[in-house]
């Protein structure tokens, strides 16, 4: 079990240029997330999943896009890259069981600079 | 929208030392609270997720308390050591928002050998 996968570790954009974010799971997991981290402001969510097909925004989700084809892609798009997306993003997972008490299970991370 | 405050933002503890810290939340439209435990340039791993009044919850170390009914949690490292130092995050799910957990900004602790 590789858990939750995010490619690429680094990256450094242009302002303007796009740009999309892998997220896969092999956890057979039904919901999905990305995260953006920025100093002192702890986790904060974009965009979410509940299963393939289905996707909602979440407190942040200006300037991004994902798709949810398959149960275990959740890529996450940036159009337009600007700076003020500049961030760690996370992508995170977690099982749909009787009382939906499971813990999200995160990838390492995507550390993204708009320059 | 759920605010979720952490409280200190920052701890530096000797090593050996026992430590606690706080999470608190709106008690209001409470359905879980995670904790999870997040190493610099690592990702977040979790701790604990918590649903009822009253739970106490352990893992080595390190144990955490819930009260829903005045809105916060503790998490409790009894005899730190090195390899505590990290972030701790905790996070708040509300019966309304599906999955979607709201994070605090964490508590940072530092073990000081």
């Amino acid at each position: 079990n590789a858990g939750v996968t995010q490619t690429p570790k680094f990256r450094i954009l242009k302002i303007g240029q796009s740009m999309t974010l892998q997220c896969t799971q092999d956890m057979n997991h039904n919901y999905m997330y990305w995260y953006r981290q920025d100093p002192g402001m702890g986790l904060k969510l974009i965009y979410y999943s509940v299963g393939a097909g289905i996707t909602d925004k979440g407190e942040v989700p200006n300037g991004y896009n994902v798709s949810r084809s398959t149960t275990e892609d959740f890529p996450l798009r940036l159009e337009l890259a600007a700076p003020s997306q500049t961030s760690v993003y996370f992508c995170a997972s977690s099982h749909r069981l009787t009382g939906n008490n499971q813990p999200q299970h995160f990838g390492d991370g995507t550390r993204l600079s708009i320059l | 929208i759920l605010n979720v405050e952490q409280s200190p933002q920052s701890l530096h503890v000797q090593e050996g030392d026992s430590t606690n810290f706080t999470c608190s939340f709106p008690s209001s439209n409470f359905y879980a609270l995670h904790w999870y435990r997040w190493e610099t340039a690592k990702s977040p791993e979790a701790l604990f997720v918590m649903t009822l009044n009253g739970d106490e919850k352990k893992k080595g170390r390190i144990s955490a308390t819930l009260n829903t009914k005045e809105g916060y949690s503790y998490l409790y490292i009894k005899g730190s050591q090195p390899e505590d130092s990290a972030t701790y995050l905790c996070a708040q799910r509300g019966h309304f928002g599906n999955e979607k957990l709201t994070f605090g900004t964490g508590t940072r602790l530092t073990i000081i050998p």
